[in-house]
Protein backbone atom coordinates (compact mmCIF):
# COMPACT_ATOMS: atom_id res chain seq x y z
CA UNK A 1 0.00 0.00 0.00
CA UNK A 2 1.44 3.30 -0.82
CA UNK A 3 1.88 5.69 2.15
CA UNK A 4 0.15 8.92 2.27
CA UNK A 5 1.15 12.32 4.13
CA UNK A 6 -1.38 14.86 4.38
CA UNK A 7 -0.83 17.99 6.76
CA UNK A 8 -2.22 17.63 10.16
CA UNK A 9 -4.42 20.72 10.08
CA UNK A 10 -5.71 23.98 8.25
CA UNK A 11 -7.67 27.04 8.93
CA UNK A 12 -9.63 28.80 6.21
CA UNK A 13 -12.48 31.52 6.29
CA UNK A 14 -16.30 31.16 4.86
CA UNK A 15 -15.88 31.71 1.40
CA UNK A 16 -12.40 31.28 0.53
CA UNK A 17 -11.46 28.00 -1.53
CA UNK A 18 -9.02 25.37 0.49
CA UNK A 19 -6.37 23.02 -1.40
CA UNK A 20 -5.29 19.99 1.23
CA UNK A 21 -2.31 18.39 -1.14
CA UNK A 22 -1.69 14.84 -0.15
CA UNK A 23 1.92 13.28 -0.99
CA UNK A 24 1.67 9.76 -1.96
CA UNK A 25 5.96 8.98 -3.30
CA UNK A 26 5.36 5.80 -3.67
CA UNK A 27 1.98 5.50 -5.65
CA UNK A 28 1.64 2.43 -8.09
CA UNK A 29 0.46 1.92 -11.48
CA UNK A 30 -2.55 0.50 -10.37
CA UNK A 31 -3.61 2.98 -7.58
CA UNK A 32 -6.59 5.14 -7.52
CA UNK A 33 -6.61 8.15 -5.55
CA UNK A 34 -9.64 8.47 -3.46
CA UNK A 35 -10.92 11.54 -0.49
CA UNK A 36 -12.91 10.73 2.25
CA UNK A 37 -14.41 13.65 4.75
CA UNK A 38 -15.12 12.85 8.34
CA UNK A 39 -17.70 15.30 10.50
CA UNK A 40 -17.53 14.95 14.16
CA UNK A 41 -19.25 11.84 15.59
CA UNK A 42 -19.91 10.51 12.30
CA UNK A 43 -18.46 7.90 9.86
CA UNK A 44 -16.14 8.84 6.92
CA UNK A 45 -17.98 9.84 3.52
CA UNK A 46 -16.79 9.37 0.11
CA UNK A 47 -15.83 12.95 -1.72
CA UNK A 48 -14.06 11.94 -4.83
CA UNK A 49 -11.71 9.73 -6.33
CA UNK A 50 -9.49 9.85 -9.38
CA UNK A 51 -6.54 8.77 -11.44
CA UNK A 52 -4.97 10.93 -13.44
CA UNK A 53 -5.70 14.96 -14.38
CA UNK A 54 -8.70 16.15 -12.68
CA UNK A 55 -11.57 15.29 -11.48
CA UNK A 56 -14.78 17.15 -11.02
CA UNK A 57 -18.13 16.58 -9.08
CA UNK A 58 -21.07 19.00 -6.86
CA UNK A 59 -18.52 18.54 -3.68
CA UNK A 60 -14.82 19.08 -4.94
CA UNK A 61 -11.92 19.04 -7.19
CA UNK A 62 -9.09 16.51 -7.36
CA UNK A 63 -6.11 17.37 -9.59
CA UNK A 64 -3.34 14.64 -9.65
CA UNK A 65 -0.42 15.67 -11.46
CA UNK A 66 1.35 14.09 -14.35
CA UNK A 67 3.66 12.15 -12.10
CA UNK A 68 1.02 11.17 -9.40
CA UNK A 69 2.86 11.27 -6.70
CA UNK A 70 0.75 13.93 -5.06
CA UNK A 71 -2.95 14.70 -4.99
CA UNK A 72 -4.54 18.09 -4.12
CA UNK A 73 -8.01 18.55 -3.09
CA UNK A 74 -10.13 21.47 -3.75
CA UNK A 75 -12.93 23.00 -1.82
CA UNK A 76 -14.26 25.91 -3.56
CA UNK A 77 -15.89 28.71 -1.31
CA UNK A 78 -15.94 26.58 2.05
CA UNK A 79 -18.62 27.11 4.40
CA UNK A 80 -18.85 26.61 8.45
CA UNK A 81 -19.97 23.15 7.55
CA UNK A 82 -16.64 21.88 5.63
CA UNK A 83 -15.41 21.75 8.84
CA UNK A 84 -14.14 18.22 9.12
CA UNK A 85 -11.49 15.70 8.64
CA UNK A 86 -10.24 14.96 5.68
CA UNK A 87 -8.71 11.67 4.18
CA UNK A 88 -6.34 11.17 1.58
CA UNK A 89 -6.28 7.31 0.57
CA UNK A 90 -4.36 5.40 -2.29
CA UNK A 91 -5.19 2.17 -3.04
CA UNK A 92 -6.08 -0.19 -6.06
CA UNK A 93 -10.15 -0.11 -6.70
CA UNK A 94 -10.35 -3.89 -7.76
CA UNK A 95 -9.60 -7.32 -6.48
CA UNK A 96 -8.16 -7.32 -2.55
CA UNK A 97 -7.12 -4.41 -0.42
CA UNK A 98 -7.27 -3.19 3.27
CA UNK A 99 -8.50 0.18 3.01
CA UNK A 100 -6.29 2.09 5.40
CA UNK A 101 -6.68 5.29 6.37
CA UNK A 102 -4.17 7.88 7.87
CA UNK A 103 -4.63 10.67 10.23
CA UNK A 104 -6.16 13.03 8.04
CA UNK A 105 -6.23 16.36 8.11
CA UNK A 106 -8.66 18.43 10.23
CA UNK A 107 -10.00 21.56 8.48
CA UNK A 108 -11.35 24.19 10.36
CA UNK A 109 -13.28 27.08 8.80
CA UNK A 110 -14.26 30.28 10.80
CA UNK A 111 -16.78 32.99 10.07
CA UNK B 1 -30.85 5.12 0.05
CA UNK B 2 -27.64 3.04 0.67
CA UNK B 3 -27.30 2.02 4.61
CA UNK B 4 -24.67 0.45 7.32
CA UNK B 5 -26.13 -0.28 10.41
CA UNK B 6 -24.63 -0.55 13.89
CA UNK B 7 -26.43 -2.35 16.54
CA UNK B 8 -25.35 0.34 19.10
CA UNK B 9 -24.70 4.07 19.08
CA UNK B 10 -23.12 4.11 22.67
CA UNK B 11 -22.61 1.12 24.33
CA UNK B 12 -21.07 0.93 28.89
CA UNK B 13 -19.55 -2.79 29.60
CA UNK B 14 -17.56 -3.56 32.15
CA UNK B 15 -13.68 -5.00 31.73
CA UNK B 16 -13.75 -9.55 31.47
CA UNK B 17 -17.30 -9.09 29.47
CA UNK B 18 -17.36 -10.69 25.90
CA UNK B 19 -18.57 -7.96 23.67
CA UNK B 20 -20.17 -7.89 20.45
CA UNK B 21 -20.67 -5.08 18.36
CA UNK B 22 -22.90 -5.59 14.89
CA UNK B 23 -23.25 -4.45 11.73
CA UNK B 24 -25.43 -5.45 8.53
CA UNK B 25 -25.41 -3.17 5.39
CA UNK B 26 -27.97 -3.43 3.01
CA UNK B 27 -26.07 -3.18 -0.43
CA UNK B 28 -25.15 -6.44 -1.07
CA UNK B 29 -21.28 -5.39 -0.65
CA UNK B 30 -18.57 -8.49 -0.73
CA UNK B 31 -15.84 -5.95 1.91
CA UNK B 32 -16.69 -5.18 5.11
CA UNK B 33 -14.28 -3.58 7.73
CA UNK B 34 -14.32 -2.71 11.50
CA UNK B 35 -12.38 0.34 12.40
CA UNK B 36 -11.58 2.48 16.16
CA UNK B 37 -11.04 5.36 15.93
CA UNK B 38 -9.19 7.34 19.17
CA UNK B 39 -8.36 10.76 19.31
CA UNK B 40 -4.93 11.66 17.55
CA UNK B 41 -4.71 8.39 15.92
CA UNK B 42 -7.12 8.09 12.90
CA UNK B 43 -9.13 5.54 11.91
CA UNK B 44 -6.88 2.00 12.85
CA UNK B 45 -8.14 -1.13 10.75
CA UNK B 46 -8.72 -4.08 12.91
CA UNK B 47 -10.16 -6.50 10.98
CA UNK B 48 -11.79 -6.83 7.01
CA UNK B 49 -13.42 -9.45 5.08
CA UNK B 50 -13.87 -9.48 1.46
CA UNK B 51 -16.84 -12.71 1.47
CA UNK B 52 -18.52 -14.61 3.97
CA UNK B 53 -16.84 -16.65 6.33
CA UNK B 54 -13.40 -14.68 4.97
CA UNK B 55 -11.40 -12.88 7.46
CA UNK B 56 -8.43 -10.89 7.13
CA UNK B 57 -6.50 -9.01 10.16
CA UNK B 58 -5.59 -5.33 9.90
CA UNK B 59 -3.45 -3.67 12.02
CA UNK B 60 -4.64 -3.83 15.02
CA UNK B 61 -6.09 -7.41 15.41
CA UNK B 62 -5.19 -8.08 18.91
CA UNK B 63 -7.90 -9.06 21.35
CA UNK B 64 -10.22 -8.52 18.73
CA UNK B 65 -12.05 -11.17 16.18
CA UNK B 66 -14.87 -11.29 13.59
CA UNK B 67 -17.96 -13.42 12.39
CA UNK B 68 -19.21 -13.62 9.18
CA UNK B 69 -21.89 -15.83 8.45
CA UNK B 70 -23.84 -13.96 6.37
CA UNK B 71 -22.41 -11.77 3.44
CA UNK B 72 -25.23 -8.69 4.76
CA UNK B 73 -23.54 -9.02 8.51
CA UNK B 74 -19.97 -8.62 10.20
CA UNK B 75 -20.12 -8.77 13.68
CA UNK B 76 -17.02 -7.51 16.01
CA UNK B 77 -15.83 -9.76 19.32
CA UNK B 78 -13.72 -8.19 22.39
CA UNK B 79 -13.56 -11.58 23.84
CA UNK B 80 -12.07 -10.25 27.14
CA UNK B 81 -13.34 -6.48 27.21
CA UNK B 82 -10.25 -4.02 28.57
CA UNK B 83 -10.24 -0.48 29.50
CA UNK B 84 -8.08 0.43 26.61
CA UNK B 85 -10.44 -1.08 24.15
CA UNK B 86 -13.00 2.22 25.17
CA UNK B 87 -13.29 3.32 21.71
CA UNK B 88 -15.37 4.72 18.61
CA UNK B 89 -15.62 1.27 16.38
CA UNK B 90 -16.74 1.83 13.16
CA UNK B 91 -17.79 -0.34 10.33
CA UNK B 92 -17.66 -0.02 6.75
CA UNK B 93 -19.10 -1.75 3.56
CA UNK B 94 -17.73 -1.67 -0.05
CA UNK B 95 -18.19 -3.26 -3.30
CA UNK B 96 -15.54 -5.53 -4.79
CA UNK B 97 -14.41 -2.48 -6.91
CA UNK B 98 -13.65 -0.23 -3.68
CA UNK B 99 -15.28 2.62 -5.74
CA UNK B 100 -16.85 3.93 -2.39
CA UNK B 101 -17.00 2.52 1.21
CA UNK B 102 -20.07 3.46 3.22
CA UNK B 103 -19.60 4.01 6.85
CA UNK B 104 -21.95 3.16 9.76
CA UNK B 105 -22.31 5.58 12.63
CA UNK B 106 -20.48 4.42 15.13
CA UNK B 107 -20.27 2.51 18.19
CA UNK B 108 -19.03 4.54 21.31
CA UNK B 109 -17.99 1.94 23.82
CA UNK B 110 -17.38 2.50 26.86
CA UNK B 111 -15.31 -0.37 29.07
CA UNK B 112 -15.33 0.13 32.58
Amino acid sequence: LAKTTQPISMDSYEGQEVNITCSHNNIATNDYITWYQQFPSQGPRFIIQGYKTKVTNEVASLFIPADRKSSTLSLPRVSLSDTAVYYCLVGVISGFQKLVFGTGTRLLVSP
Amino acid sequence: DVKVTQSSRYLVKRTGEKVFLECVQDMDHENMFWYRQDPGLGLRLIYFSYDVKMKEKGDIPEGYSVSREKKERFSLILESASTNQTSMYLCASSPTDFTEAFFGQGTRLTVV
